[in-house]
């Protein structure tokens, strides 16, 4: 069964605008990842925050981490029109990792 | 570094019919994981390894599905009798050492199932 689960399913922004997906999962978790899919392409990881951390940032991406809520966020600021993809957040509790159904985003230029 | 490594890249049969998938993952990867990605999903877990054991097949639909990864590198997963629903990508991915770390995956088999 899927762990996480993305909002919204999808997002249209404008180039240069920040993009702002959510997730929630259900169960403990040791560390929370997201993905970026491009269509017909494997997945890519963008970046991993621990059970113990509450935000992380790298490069124009910060993602926040509510374990108490059992959520988390990625937002993409000044997005561009290369993050056109789906967006997935990926949770493991005990080596597996398990996906939500993702955000798709477009930006248009 | 060369990524993981997967084909075919594109396999189209008749239903009931058997098809094979193989990966090799990047060197030196202890674990491996094939995912099923149908159209518009997220990827969904069908079996972990770590090394050339089995650490996770609790979706792997065992009647049909069957995967291994006898020297603890490369693997394959077969599907046999193919159904029509099981017409999707799929991924496989490999980590260091499978403690969570971040997955690297490969682009996909995309299996059409007519």
């Amino acid at each position: 069964s899927q762990q996480g689960e993305e909002d919204p399913q999808a997002l249209s922004i404008q180039e240069g605008e920040n993009a702002t997906m959510n997730c929630s999962y259900k169960t403990s978790i040791n560390n929370l990842q997201w993905y970026r899919q491009n269509s017909g392409r494997g997945l890519v990881h963008l970046i991993l925050i621990r059970s113990n951390e509450r935000e992380k940032h790298s490069g124009r991406l910060r993602v926040t981490l509510d374990t108490s809520k059992k959520s988390s966020s990625l937002l993409i600021t000044a997005s561009r029109a290369a993050d056109t993809a789906s967006y997935f957040c990926a949770t493991g509790s005990s080596g597996d990792m398990r996906f939500g159904a993702g955000t798709r985003l477009t930006v248009k230029p | 570094e060369a990524g993981v490594a997967q084909s075919p890249r594109y396999k189209i049969i008749e239903k009931r019919q058997s098809v094979a998938f193989w990966c090799n993952p990047i060197s030196g990867h202890a674990t491996l994981y094939w995912y099923q990605q149908i159209l518009g999903q997220g990827p969904k877990l069908l079996i972990q390894f770590q090394n050339n054991g089995v650490v996770d097949d609790s979706q792997l639909p065992k009647d049909r599905f069957s995967a291994e990864r006898l020297k603890g590198v490369d693997s394959t997963l077969k599907i046999q009798p193919a159904k029509l629903e099981d017409s999707a990508v799929y991924l496989c991915a490999s980590s260091l050492t499978g403690t969570e770390e971040k997955l690297f995956f490969g682009s996909g088999t995309q299996l059409s199932v007519l």
